[in-house]
């Protein structure tokens, strides 16, 4: 069965520091990712996805099919950067599964 | 344009009580989704419908069950609620499948005494 996990539950961070929000997934075939974002009072919303290799709001993610990873980062952080963000995979080939982590907290203190 | 449009926004029930969460949106969307979103465990999918007139169990359909009335809307019911269904509730849609582009509504917090 796919799996996604995020280890951090809270990352807490200052102002233009780098960040990295770690995602590991389980997966056997060959797997879409995503980041979605929920900012505070704001829906849920996509932030990015592997296969369009975008970057967003200066983040990046890159899939590692080695080590399963596909970890956000962005290399300055903002103030306005702070909100919910989950990790999420889907598989073509499985119906409309989309499953994701249990999320990390991105506080960026000033 | 409302996008996903969910109602109510908040609700509390005692155990046993019955109700339905309406979700409608405007985008000509195939795919629906409901999801509940617990502290630690993220996104759970409780069961999604590819297209109006088909729906399948998500990851955990127990003690609900759900209505695709049309191709805009897709009703989540609670027939016997539980304090094990607190939650917040999230419905989606998509284009196709979910490996498009995922619009969420703004999620309706349950409590379930």
């Amino acid at each position: 069965a796919q799996r996604v996990t995020q280890p951090e539950k809270l990352l807490s961070v200052f102002k233009g520091a780098p960040v990295e929000l770690k995602c590991n997934y389980s997966y056997s075939g060959s797997p879409e990712l995503f980041w979605y974002v929920q900012y505070s009072r704001q829906r849920l919303q996509l932030l990015l996805r592997h296969i369009s290799r975008e970057s967003i709001k200066g983040f990046t993610a890159d899939l590692n099919k080695g080590e399963t990873s596909f970890h956000l980062k962005k290399p300055f952080a903002q103030e306005e950067d702070s909100a919910m963000y989950y990790c999420a995979l889907s598989q073509r080939n499985a119906g409309n599964m989309l499953t994701f982590g249990g999320g990390t907290r991105l506080m960026v203190k000033p | 344009n409302a996008g996903v449009t969910q109602t109510p926004k908040f609700q509390v029930l005692k155990t046993g009580q019955s109700m339905t969460l309406q979700c409608a949106q405007d985008m000509n969307h195939n795919s629906m989704y409901w999801y509940r979103q617990d502290p630690g465990m993220g996104l759970r999918l409780i069961y999604y419908s590819a297209s109006e007139g088909t729906t399948d169990k998500g990851e955990v359909p127990n003690g609900y069950n759900v209505s695709r009335l049309n191709k805009r809307e897709f009703s989540l019911r609670l027939e016997s609620a539980a304090p094990s269904q607190t939650s917040v509730y999230f419905c989606a849609s998509s284009v196709g499948g979910s490996f498009e582009k995922l619009f969420f509504g703004s999620g309706t917090q349950l409590s379930v005494l």
